[in-house]
């Protein structure tokens, strides 16, 4: 079975731009969580959809967006890009409160 | 706010040489603490989900255990291929969403 699958895997933006990531997720999982991780940290939390709706944000701008579609997939939207939205976008997708969450390779945003 | 602590920031060993890597949180009911393995450029890995205080789990030469403060992984004469950012997560007990908050990891290096 595939897993968690993302694009593009690395893209160069200019400051102002707007980016969309896609992020399909592993066949029946439902739920779809966006992180952001800084070179050097921890991941950190967006967003997290399930059954197409928003159930959790953490805290960034409202440049950052996201929805899901009726397949489950996911986008994330960051508009007005700024130099330091640059580093790795992960996607992770699970099944409905089960406790394995399975990330992807992620999407490499460099902002210059 | 959930917090998580990964101690140390970084640890060389030489093959062969047990070591613990260690991770305190905090965090209002806990639903599960997840350890991950992260390569250079790539997503994490998930490795193991602990729920509940005593419990140890097991994958080749990794152990994990949980106290209701703090978690180890337990590596038993690692390899050069375990070289690796371990990256330790938890899930609090609020089922309405799955936001992961993570430590920044131990970078783990294993010289032959």
């Amino acid at each position: 079975d595939a897993g968690v699958t993302q694009s593009p895997t690395h893209l160069i933006k200019t400051r102002g731009q707007h980016v969309t990531l896609r992020c399909s997720p592993i066949s029946g999982h439902k739920s779809v969580s966006w992180y952001q991780q800084v070179l050097g940290q921890g991941p950190q939390f967006i967003f997290q959809y399930y059954e197409k709706e928003e159930r959790g944000r953490g805290n960034f701008p409202d440049r950052f967006s996201a929805r899901q579609f009726p397949n489950y997939s996911s986008e994330l939207n960051v508009n007005a890009l700024l130099l330091g939205d640059s580093a790795l976008y992960l996607c992770a997708s699970s099944l409905a409160r089960e406790n394995t969450i399975y990330f992807g390779e992620g999407s490499w945003l460099t902002v210059v | 706010e959930d917090q998580v602590t990964q101690s140390p920031e970084a640890l060389r060993l030489q093959e062969g040489e047990s070591s613990s890597l260690n991770c305190s949180y905090t965090v209002s009911g806990l639903r599960g603490l997840f350890w991950y393995r992260q390569d250079p450029g790539k997503g994490p890995e998930f490795l193991f989900t602990l729920y509940s205080a005593g419990e140890e789990k097991e994958k080749e030469r990794l152990k994990a255990t949980l106290t209701k403060k703090e978690s180890f992984l337990h590596i038993t004469a690692p390899k050069p291929e375990d070289s690796a950012t371990y990256l330790c997560a938890v899930l609090p007990a609020n089922f309405g969403n799955e936001k992961l908050t993570f430590g920044t990891g131990t970078r783990l290096t294993i010289i032959p």
